[in-house]
């Protein structure tokens, strides 16, 4: 069981606008900023977001994170078919020490 | 750009040592610019963190491996290894190695492609 609680699932539309949530605690989110990855089972994982809300250089614009509190989002506009994917959050927890993922949420482009 | 390569078996008997080789291209495993990270996801579930190493030898682990993991760098080879005893079928997983840079928590720059490992008689 995951400290980091994500949707299981979500989906969306080509062209539609969809949110992943992650919640924690103040241990890890509320003390700690959040970073997001893209997996596809078989390749690398990619990061999406870190430090909350910043995306790292050819990470299109289309992806953007958020946070308040002890939760995240990962927002994708303009969805396209190959975003079809499992995403993580990520954060720090300074009880455990130790880094976090999220259970991670599929995507699906219907 | 910095690359990884993860090696070793792809099969470990129940109760024995997986033993995980990550060799690095594009940085020195003796800077402090990353922290080397372990990291498995196994099928049908989400990515769990196993544990880093910094550059002076220091570790952070995952508290519920801790007891089984050692995360060693060997920076004259330029690479760092992973070594998870007492394996069970639920240690079946891909491994994949990666760096996260120092200068943030949790930033996984640079990832391996990721090594299958099963455990099984």
């Amino acid at each position: 069981q995951s400290v980091l609680t994500q949707p299981p699932s979500a989906s969306g539309t080509p062209g539609q606008r969809v949110t992943i949530s992650c919640s924690g605690s103040r241990y890890d989110i509320g003390s700690n900023t959040v970073s997001w990855y893209r997996h596809l089972p078989g390749t690398a994982p990619k990061l999406l977001i870190y430090v909350d809300n910043q995306r790292p250089s050819g990470v299109p614009d289309r992806f953007s994170g958020s946070k308040s509190g002890t939760s995240a989002s990962l927002a994708i506009s303009g969805l396209q078919s190959e975003d079809e994917a499992d995403y993580f959050c990520s954060t720090w927890d300074d009880s455990l020490n130790g880094a976090l993922f999220g259970g991670g949420t599929k995507l699906t482009v219907l | 750009q910095v690359h990884l390569q993860e090696s070793g078996p792809g099969l470990v008997k129940p109760s024995q040592t997986l033993s995980l080789t990550c060799t690095v291209s594009g940085a020195s495993t003796s800077s402090g610019d990353y922290y080397w990270t372990w990291i498995r996801r196994p099928a049908g579930k989400g990515l769990e963190w196993i544990g880093r190493i910094y550059a002076s030898g220091s570790t952070n682990y995952n508290p519920s491996l801790k007891s089984r993991v050692i995360i060693s760098v060997d920076t004259f080879n330029n690479q760092f290894s992973l070594r998870l005893n007492s394996v069970t079928a639920a240690d079946t997983a891909v491994y994949y190695c990666a760096s996260a840079d120092s200068g943030y928590y949790v930033k996984i720059d640079y990832w391996g492609q990721g090594t299958l490992v099963t455990v099984s008689s």
